[in-house]
C-alpha cells in the first residue's frame, strides 16, 4: 500500500505570493491533518479535514486555508507568504478523525517550503 | 490549557545503554499521549500511544513508555540503544477537542 505523499518536496518563494501544497493521503484513508515544523516552535498542529469538511483548526492566521477532495486528497494554501511561513509542512492521514486517538496516523515526508 | 513538555534538546546515550527520553504534560481529564519518532529528511512514525490501561506501553522497534499519572510523565525508554535510534523523538498529548499538541522534540544521539 503506497504511503502519504507530499508534493512538492522542496519549494522557494518570495515575500507576499502565495502557495498551494498537496497531500495524497493513504487509500481508504479518509482523514487529513496538516502540521508546520519549525526549529523553533517545533511540530504545530494547522488543520484537519475528514470526509471534505474542516473538523478542527490551530491557531493559525486566516492566511492558512486548506480543503480536501471527494478522493481524500487535500491542499493547503498560503497567501501572503511572510519570512516567517518557511518551515516543513507535513501532512498526516489516518482512517478516522480525533489525532490519532481512534487510529494511528500516518505522516507524510513534508513539504518544506522556503520564503525568501 | 493542554500542554507537553520535554525538558531535554538533546540526550546522548551510548550504544548498548539504556535510554530515557521524558516528557511531561498537563491536560484537564484523561490523557492521551503519543510518542513519534522523526528520522532525517522523513515524517513522523509512529511509536506508541497511552490511552487507557497498563501503565507500561510497548511499540515499536523495541520502545516502550512508562505513564505515571502521580507525576503527570510519560517518558520514553528502550533497555539497548542502537545506533539506528538515533534521531529526534516527539512527545505528543491529545486535547480535549480532538487535536494533537506536540512537544518540541528531543534529539537522540547513540554513540558508538
Amino acid at each position: 500500500k503506497a504511503g502519504v505523499t507530499q508534493t512538492p518536496r522542496y519549494l522557494i518563494k518570495t515575500r507576499g505570493q502565495q502557495v498551494t501544497l498537496s497531500c495524497s493521503p493513504i487509500s481508504g484513508h479518509r482523514s487529513v491533518s496538516w502540521y508546520q515544523q519549525t526549529p523553533g516552535q517545533g511540530l504545530q498542529f494547522l488543520f484537519e479535514y475528514f470526509s471534505e469538511t474542516q473538523r478542527n483548526k490551530g491557531n493559525f492566521p486566516g492566511r492558512f486555508s486548506g480543503r480536501q477532495f471527494s478522493n481524500s486528497r487535500s491542499e493547503m494554501n498560503v497567501s501572503t507568504l511572510e519570512l516567517g511561513d518557511s518551515a516543513l509542512y507535513l501532512c498526516a492521514s489516518s482512517l478516522s478523525s480525533g489525532g490519532g486517538y481512534y487510529n494511528e496516523q500516518f505522516f507524510g515526508p513534508g513539504t518544506r517550503l522556503t520564503v525568501l | 490549557a493542554q500542554s507537553v513538555a520535554q525538558p531535554e534538546d538533546q540526550v546522548n546515550v551510548a550504544e548498548g545503554n539504556p535510554l530515557t527520553v521524558k516528557c511531561t504534560y498537563s491536560v484537564s481529564g484523561n490523557p492521551y499521549l503519543f510518542w513519534y519518532v522523526q528520522y532525517p529528511n522523513r515524517g513522523l512514525q509512529f511509536l506508541l500511544k497511552y490511552i487507557t490501561g497498563d501503565n507500561l506501553v510497548k511499540g515499536s522497534y523495541g520502545f516502550e513508555a512508562e505513564f505515571n499519572k502521580s507525576q503527570t510523565s510519560f517518558h520514553l525508554k528502550k533497555p539497548s540503544a542502537l545506533v539506528s535510534d538515533s534521531a529526534l523523538y516527539f512527545c505528543a498529548v491529545r486535547d480535549g477537542g480532538d487535536k494533537i499538541i506536540f512537544g518540541k522534540g528531543t534529539r537522540l544521539h547513540i554513540l558508538p
